[in-house]
């Protein structure tokens, strides 16, 4: 089954200690990114990658890391994680670029406290 | 920045009653997307918008993109219960996908 899977679904941690959310998907797809979804705000885009060894910045990078070692997974590394990073996280993929439609993974749910 | 504005926020309607939500971007999109999330759930992607003036149908929904190519619309007729949930327009800017803040649709029965 196509899929983009995500773990840990929920997740409370305390500031500053390290965190890293995996993404996987099964598609083959080049285009790989990770969003936040806050209340009234939407969905913003924190990373995106086209490919293997190539990501850039989003909207909201700040305090976020990834990387993009193999072409089916794409973690979310949060160094330092603060409180205002508490939100719900997806990870989405495309075929190869922002431009198709997205597939989503089930979210990852934060409280940093 | 590249922003994609999204009308009204919330809405609450009475089942059978119609529903459009309303997307504008600040430039000329080459496309618009529309994905639907599910209370608890995550975005499924709806349809996509590619041609100026274009209008789209799956069954009680119709989506529109502006003759301009800068904004876009979603209706429902005639509401159900099953219409519950977030509706988001979405726009690439380069390499970056960027989506509106989304509709609450809310359905009382």
């Amino acid at each position: 089954e196509a899929q983009v899977t995500q773990n840990p679904r929920y997740l409370i941690t305390v500031t500053g200690k390290k965190l890293t959310v995996t993404c996987s998907q099964n598609m083959n797809h080049e285009y790989m990114s990770w969003y936040r979804q806050d209340p009234g705000l939407g969905l913003r885009q924190i990373y995106y990658s086209m490919n293997v060894e190539v990501t850039d910045k989003g909207d909201v990078p700040e305090g976020y890391k990834v990387s993009r070692k193999e072409k089916r997974n794409f973690p979310l590394i949060l160094e330092s994680p603060s409180p205002n990073q508490t939100s719900l996280y997806f990870c989405a993929s495309s075929l190869t670029v922002s431009a198709e439609t997205q597939y989503f993974g089930p979210g990852t749910r934060l409280l940093v406290l | 920045g590249q922003q994609v504005m999204q009308i009204p926020q919330y809405q609450h309607v009475q089942e059978g009653e119609d529903f459009t939500t309303y997307c504008n971007s600040s430039t000329t999109l080459s496309n618009i997307q529309w994905y639907k999330q599910r209370p608890g759930g995550h975005p499924v992607f709806l349809i996509q918008l590619v041609k100026s003036g274009e209008v789209k149908k799956q069954k009680r929904l119709t989506f529109q993109f502006g003759e301009a190519k800068k904004n876009s619309s979603l209706h429902i007729t005639a509401t159900q219960t099953t219409d519950v949930g977030t509706y988001f327009c979405a726009g690439p800017y380069g390499n970056k996908l960027v989506f509106g803040a989304g509709t609450i649709l809310r359905v009382k029965s």
